[in-house]
């Protein structure tokens, strides 16, 4: 089967660097996704790492570390629009599975 | 604008109706997902599809919950009798994936179901 484990609720306050860890455990592993999801809204794309490594895309950037079986996103200059719940999915065979989310506040 | 679309957005219902969830997935995708996002649960994977076939739907209650795609513009989730335990947000989503699934490493959401049961 497949878990990943995500803390419930991340504060910063804007303009500062913020970390979300993700950790799992699965079989069939292809790879790390986060999405994010604003209140009332659909979860959207970030970013993903097939491998080992740091990718950036503008503030954000995703790192995985596949022998750790760990990973994170990294944003930063936060802005109170950044306020909403990231999600680590893990890509497995065919399927991709979500972790709980974690919920940032971006306080000003 | 490409998107996934569903109806309907919102949904109250009374225990034990019928319920029918409908999805068109962005043209062109062939595979389709059907989540399920509780407070409590988190997004849960219900089912999905890979050019219209059904390839995993263990996360489904199978005595209540049915999913079908009748054509490739058109997935439906189905819940008879409904129960206010299925009270949810019901997403669907679409990608580009192999027998790997592991190309696009994108999957597009739609704006999700809000269903009540009462």
């Amino acid at each position: 089967g497949q878990s990943l484990e995500q803390p419930s609720e991340v504060t910063a306050v804007e303009g500062a660097i913020v970390q979300m860890n993700c950790t799992y455990q699965t079989s069939g592993f292809y790879g790390l996704s986060w999405y994010q999801q604003h209140d009332g809204g659909a979860p959207t794309f970030l970013s993903y790492n097939a491998l080992d490594g740091l990718e950036e895309t503008g503030r954000f950037s995703s790192f995985l570390s596949r022998s750790d079986s760990y990973g994170y996103l990294l944003l930063q200059e936060l802005q109170m629009k950044d306020s909403a719940s990231y999600f680590c999915a893990v890509r497995g065979p065919g399927k991709l599975i979500f972790g709980q989310g974690t919920e940032l506040s971006v306080k000003p | 604008d490409a998107r996934v679309t569903q109806t309907p957005r919102h949904k109250v219902t009374e225990m034990g109706q019928e319920v029918t969830m409908r999805c068109q997935p962005i043209l062109g995708h062939n595979t389709v997902f059907w989540y399920r996002q509780t407070m409590m649960q988190g997004l849960e994977l219900l089912a999905y599809f890979r050019n219209r076939a059904p390839l995993d739907d263990s996360g489904m209650p199978k005595d209540r919950f049915s999913a079908e795609m009748p054509d490739a513009t058109l997935a439906t989730l189905k819940i008879q009798p409904s129960e206010p335990r299925d009270s949810a947000v019901y997403f669907c989503a679409s990608g580009l994936g192999s027998h790997r699934f592991d190309s696009g490493n994108t999957i597009y959401f739609g704006e999700g179901s809000w269903l009540t049961v009462v």
